[in-house]
């Protein structure tokens, strides 16, 4: 089972400033690495996917990077709704995996 | 427009059985995979297993295999989840999910409302 570890668990930010967010796997997985925004109650919503490829109605603030086993999630300037919690998830092998998640909390 | 419905939240004992449902509409049901993903109070998302209706292809994570069974209903375009005997353990969200397009590389476009599973003595 691939293991995907996030980096940072917690991030206390400012709005406009720059997050990276990374996903490390255990083994390589090529591009098949997407990300999900979650806010509290409410079910995930599919962010990048392919590791940099983006998503209709998604703010261009958010890009992602990476292939092979490291990837970034980057939120160029932060808005105060970017307030979630951030999942990496890789589709390249069964078991599919999530990452722990990284909560961004806007200060 | 792709919708997955999911069915009320459920409150068990333990040793009952459940069987929770996700219907799918606006989409042919037996071209994707559909996932569920367990959220546990305050805690990350897991993936259990993935069905492809088409065929009945299922494919289970080793953490969930023999604790739940996923399976679907073509005639209904729905999808299920069920235990035969919960745990208190089992205490979680659940959530449907369908893949974007036809491949199981695909990311999870579409996700249910989730149903909340409460097992308590």
């Amino acid at each position: 089972e691939i293991v995907l570890t996030q980096s940072p668990d917690f991030q206390s930010v400012t709005p406009k400033e720059k997050v990276i967010i990374t996903c490390r796997a255990s083994q390589s997985i090529g591009s098949s690495l997407h990300w999900y925004q979650q806010k509290p109650d409410q079910s995930p919503k599919l962010l990048i996917k392919y590791g940099s490829q983006s998503i209709s109605g998604v703010p261009s603030r958010f890009s992602g990077s990476g292939s092979g086993t490291d990837f970034t999630l980057t939120i160029k300037s932060l808005e105060a709704e970017d307030a979630a919690t951030y999942y990496c998830h890789q589709s390249g092998s069964l078991p599919h995996t999530f990452g722990q998640g990284t909560k961004l909390e806007i200060k | 427009e792709v919708q997955l419905v999911q069915s009320g939240a459920e409150v068990k004992k333990p040793g009952e059985s459940l069987k929770i449902s996700c219907k799918a509409f606006g989409y042919s049901f037996t071209s994707y995979w559909i996932g569920w993903v367990r959220q546990m109070p305050g805690k990350g998302l897991e993936w259990m297993g993935i069905i492809y209706p088409g065929d009945s292809d299922t494919r289970y994570s080793p953490s969930f295999q023999g604790q739940v069974t996923i399976s679907a209903d073509k005639s209904i375009s729905t999808a299920y989840l069920q235990w035969s005997s919960l745990k208190a353990s089992d205490t979680a969200m659940y959530y449907c999910v369908r893949h974007a397009i036809s491949s199981l590389t695909s990311p999870a476009g579409y996700w249910g409302q989730g149903t909340l599973v409460t097992v308590s003595s």
